[in-house]
């Protein structure tokens, strides 16, 4: 079946400090969605892509939908505290209306 | 827009017992989601719903589990006879998909199971 592959798995940062996660797969997807989850709680919605090279930001989150359809990146510009949590990227495939979920990227952020 | 909501938040039940899950849907939201997410891990898709029609159905979803939404709008999902592998959290996601619109699904709080 699909897999996405998502990295990194885990980020230890400065406040301040900008990140950048990725991920790919093997398959092409028709949307691209990232989420925010923090703990004992649903993913939320941060932004979502439904183009191929589509670039979309969402106050300082910025997100593309990879040329190839096979890939997005999130980046975080100036992160704060409450940037902390798991963040996932989720594809839906072609002809499918499912998501299939990355293994998420754990952000710790040190004051 | 009250978003999605999920009930029981949390729920431990004892090996061999029925449990049922509630997820109501943001309203006028025709398509109603089943994921199952263990620790660690993200969401796994379970199951759909288009209006009160099943559409499709993971092979994580064993004849132990079943899903209902009887009238398209909240839905129900049930596990028989619980075993431990089945602790996990149950999220439900809604989206309303229409011709030329882009869906977008929106995620509960989540169910979360411990089976003992």
């Amino acid at each position: 079946g699909q897999q996405l592959n998502q990295s990194p798995q885990s980020m230890f940062i400065q406040e301040g400090e900008d990140v950048s996660m990725n991920c790919t797969s093997s398959s092409i997807f028709n949307t691209w969605l990232w989420y925010k989850q923090d703990p004992g709680e649903g993913p939320v919605l941060l932004i979502a892509l439904y183009k191929a090279g589509e670039l979309t930001s969402n106050g300082r989150l910025t997100a593309q939908f990879g040329i190839t359809r096979k890939d997005s990146f999130l980046n975080i510009s100036a992160s704060i505290p409450s940037d902390v949590g798991i963040y996932f990227c989720a594809g839906q495939p072609q002809g499918a209306q499912k998501l299939v979920f990355g293994q998420g990227t754990r952000l710790t952020i040190n004051p | 827009d009250t978003g999605v909501s999920q009930n029981p938040r949390h729920k431990i039940t004892k090996r061999g017992q029925n449990v049922t899950f509630r997820c109501d849907p943001i309203s006028e939201h025709n398509r109603l989601y089943w994921y199952r997410q263990t620790l660690g891990q993200g969401p796994e898709f379970l199951t759909y719903f288009q209006n009160e029609a099943q559409l499709e159905k993971s092979r994580l979803l064993s004849d132990r589990f079943s899903a209902e939404r009887p009238k398209g709008s909240f839905s129900t999902l049930e596990i028989q006879r619980t075993e431990q592998g089945d602790s996990a959290m149950y999220l439900c996601a809604s989206s309303l998909a229409r011709r030329l619109t882009r869906e977008t699904q929106y995620f509960g709080p989540g169910t979360r199971l411990l089976v003992l």
